[in-house]
C-alpha cells in the first residue's frame, strides 16, 4: 500500500535554531516528491518538487532533498514568519492525483 | 498571480441537505481537483477531471458526491445528502498541461449539523 509518513508531527524551535522535517514514502513508482507550505485556514501553497534520488532544491531558508526513501526539508536559521505546517505528497506514475502526509506543524520562537 | 478562487469560504448545514461547493479554476489550467482535510487530519484526495470528465476518484468520492464544470470557468463539487462526517475543509485544485504544480484555493470550510 503506498504511504507517505511525515515526522516530528510537531516542532518548536528558537529564532535562529536550524532543524530539518522528514518525509518518509512508499510508493509503487514516484513520478514526483512535492512539498507544501500550509497557514492555517489556508490551502496548501506548492515550495518545491522533486524527481529523483539526489536532486536537491532551495528558496531562501529551506532546502528539499531527496533519497530513494524519504525526503528532507532543511529549515536553516528559521524566523517566526516560517511558522506555519508544512506537507509532503507524491504523485504516482500510474495518475494525477497526489497523496499528502499528515504534515509538521512547525513553530518559531522569537 | 493567478489564483484558485473557492465560494463560500464557510458553509453550514443541515444533516441530509444538499449543497454545492463552486471553484473558478485558473484560466489556462485543465486538470481540477477537489481535496478535503478533516480538522487534524491530512488533505485527503477525493476526485480529479479532466477534459470535462472524472479521471480518478478515491473510496470518499461516492454516490453522494459529484463534480460538474457546469461553463468555462467554474467547477463545482455536489453532496447531495449531508452527514456529520463530511464536515471537512474542502480544497479545489487546478494544474496546468504539463505542469506539475497544484495551485490550491483557500477552501470552503463545511459544517455538517
Amino acid at each position: 500500500e503506498d504511504q507517505v509518513t511525515q515526522s516530528p508531527e510537531a516542532l518548536r524551535l528558537q529564532e535562529g535554531e536550524s532543524s530539518s522535517l522528514n518525509c518518509s514514502y512508499t510508493v509503487s513508482g514516484l513520478r514526483g516528491l512535492f512539498w507544501y507550505r500550509q497557514d492555517p485556514g489556508k490551502g496548501p501553497e506548492f515550495l518545491f518538487t522533486l524527481y529523483s534520488a539526489g536532486e536537491e532544491k532551495e528558496k531562501e531558508r529551506l532546502k528539499a532533498t531527496l533519497t530513494k526513501k524519504e525526503s528532507f526539508l532543511h529549515i536553516t536559521a528559521p524566523k517566526p514568519e516560517d511558522s506555519a505546517t508544512y506537507l509532503c505528497a507524491v504523485q504516482l506514475n500510474t495518475g494525477n492525483q497526489f497523496y499528502f502526509g499528515t504534515g509538521t506543524s512547525l513553530t518559531v520562537i522569537p | 498571480e493567478p489564483e484558485v478562487t473557492q465560494t463560500p469560504s464557510h458553509q453550514v448545514t443541515q444533516m441530509g441537505q444538499e449543497v454545492i461547493l463552486r471553484c473558478v479554476p485558473i484560466s489556462n489550467h485543465l486538470y481540477f481537483y477537489w481535496y478535503r482535510q478533516i480538522l487534524g487530519q491530512k488533505v485527503e484526495f477525493l476526485v480529479s477531471f479532466y477534459n470535462n470528465e472524472i479521471s480518478e476518484k478515491s473510496e470518499i468520492f461516492d454516490d453522494q458526491f459529484s463534480v460538474e464544470r457546469p461553463d468555462g470557468s467554474n467547477f463545482t463539487l455536489k453532496i447531495r445528502s449531508t452527514k456529520l462526517e463530511d464536515s471537512a475543509m474542502y480544497f479545489c485544485a487546478s494544474k496546468g498541461t504539463g505542469g506539475v504544480k497544484l495551485f490550491f484555493g483557500s477552501g470552503t470550510q463545511l459544517s455538517v449539523l
